[in-house]
Parts: C-alpha cells; sequence; structure tokens
C-alpha cells in the first residue's frame, strides 16, 4: 500500500537559518510527490511538486524539494526561513492505483520559526 | 496558480438541520473535486472524490447518505451535511484537480468551512 509519512511532528528554526522537512514515501512505481501548507484555518496551498525530471524541485515562497530515489525521500528545504513560514506542512503522494489524482497525506509537521 | 473557493467560511447550526457547502474552481475547470474533513491539529481525511455529471465515490466509513454530494458542472461541487449532529462539528475542505498531461494535474484547495453544529 502507498504512505508517506512526515517523521518529525514539529521542527523549530531560528530565523535567517535554513529548515529542513521531512518526508518518506512509499509506492510502487513512479512517485508523484507534492508539498503543501496550511496557515491556521485556512486551506492548503500548494508549493511544488514532482512529477519527472531534475531531483531538485523549486517552488512557491523560496521553498525547495529534493527527490531522491534512493531514499525514497523527499524532504522540502529553505535556505533561509522567515517568521511568517511557521505553519503546517504536508506532504503527499498521488494514489497511483485508483487514477482518480487522489492524494495520500503525511501526517503534517509544524514548523515554527523563531525570531 | 489556480484558484479554489468555498463557501461559506463558516457556519453555525443546530442540531437536525442540513447545512450546504459550495466548492468552485474559478479560474479552470475541473472534472474532479474532492472534500476533506480535517480535525484540530491532524492530517486530512479524504471523505469522497467528487466527479463531474456521476455518482460521487466515497470512502470506507463515510455515510454516504448523511454527506451529500453534488458535482453538477465542471467548477461546481457541494456538499451537504444531512441532519448534522454535534459529531459532524469539523472543518471541511474541498480541492479541485487541474487537469494536465498524464501524471502533471494538481490539486488547488480551497480556504476551508469550519462547521459547528450546536
Amino acid at each position: 500500500a502507498q504512505s508517506v509519512a512526515q517523521p518529525e511532528d514539529q521542527v523549530n528554526v531560528a530565523e535567517g537559518n535554513p529548515l529542513t522537512v521531512k518526508c518518506t514515501y512509499s509506492v510502487s512505481g513512479n512517485p508523484y510527490l507534492f508539498w503543501y501548507v496550511q496557515y491556521p484555518n485556512r486551506g492548503l496551498q500548494f508549493l511544488l511538486k514532482y512529477i519527472t525530471g531534475d531531483n531538485l524541485v523549486k517552488g512557491s515562497y523560496g521553498f525547495e524539494a529534493e527527490f531522491n530515489k534512493s531514499q525514497t525521500s523527499f524532504h522540502l528545504k529553505k535556505p533561509s526561513a522567515l517568521v511568517s513560514d511557521s505553519a503546517l506542512y504536508f506532504c503527499a503522494v498521488r494514489h497511483i492505483p485508483s487514477n482518480t489524482g487522489k492524494l495520500i497525506f503525511g501526517q503534517g509537521t509544524t514548523l515554527q520559526v523563531k525570531p | 496558480g489556480a484558484v479554489v473557493s468555498q463557501h461559506p467560511s463558516r457556519v453555525i447550526c443546530k442540531s437536525g438541520t442540513s447545512v450546504k457547502i459550495e466548492c468552485r474552481s474559478l479560474d479552470f475547470q475541473a472534472t474532479t473535486m474532492f472534500w476533506y474533513r480535517q480535525f484540530p491539529k491532524q492530517s486530512l481525511m479524504l471523505m469522497a472524490t467528487s466527479n463531474e455529471g456521476s455518482k460521487a465515490t466515497y470512502e470506507q466509513g463515510v455515510e454516504k447518505d448523511k454527506f451529500l454530494i453534488n458535482h453538477a458542472s465542471l467548477t461546481l461541487s457541494t456538499l451537504t451535511v444531512t441532519s448534522a449532529h454535534p459529531e459532524d462539528s469539523s472543518f471541511y475542505i474541498c480541492s479541485a484537480r487541474e487537469p494536465g498531461a498524464r501524471g502533471t494535474d494538481t490539486q488547488y484547495f480551497g480556504p476551508g468551512t469550519r462547521l459547528t453544529v450546536l
């Protein structure tokens, strides 16, 4: 069965420092991977996706993610964190067998950036 | 990016009443929309997949007679919570699938609806 794991419930970073939010996946076949961010009482905002091609994917707000097939990981990164980046981050993988575009989400990681 | 709206953003209703939530894709046509439920500090739980012009596909454990879904056009899907009870109180989020070449489509999410049933 396909699954996504975000091993950290919370990540704390000082403003200006680099940040990493971890994600690992388990799929059969080629993965289609996504990162979304959710601010309090809001829906999810799309950050970036990996379908194929370059392993380093650049997205919105200065975020990027690195696809690593051998480690089955898709970690989200940003070189210099901002206080405004504090939010809940979700990694997701496309559910391939159903072919409906359905996503399987990780449990989410709360990013706290302190001034 | 593509924009998805959701209305209302917040609703408070009495137990036993029905509540309708609308989800619209504003700048693209979505043959597929999804309805999620989210509990505080938890991940999203997919409730159903809504397909334009056909019946919705419900996830296991979701009561289709309680959560009625209608996807009448390529830009509008509605979720009706029938005979709502306090345990239905939650944050409901919709998403719309923006078509793309094989495998490249992306889900864009609405801002969510906070339902409180008294």
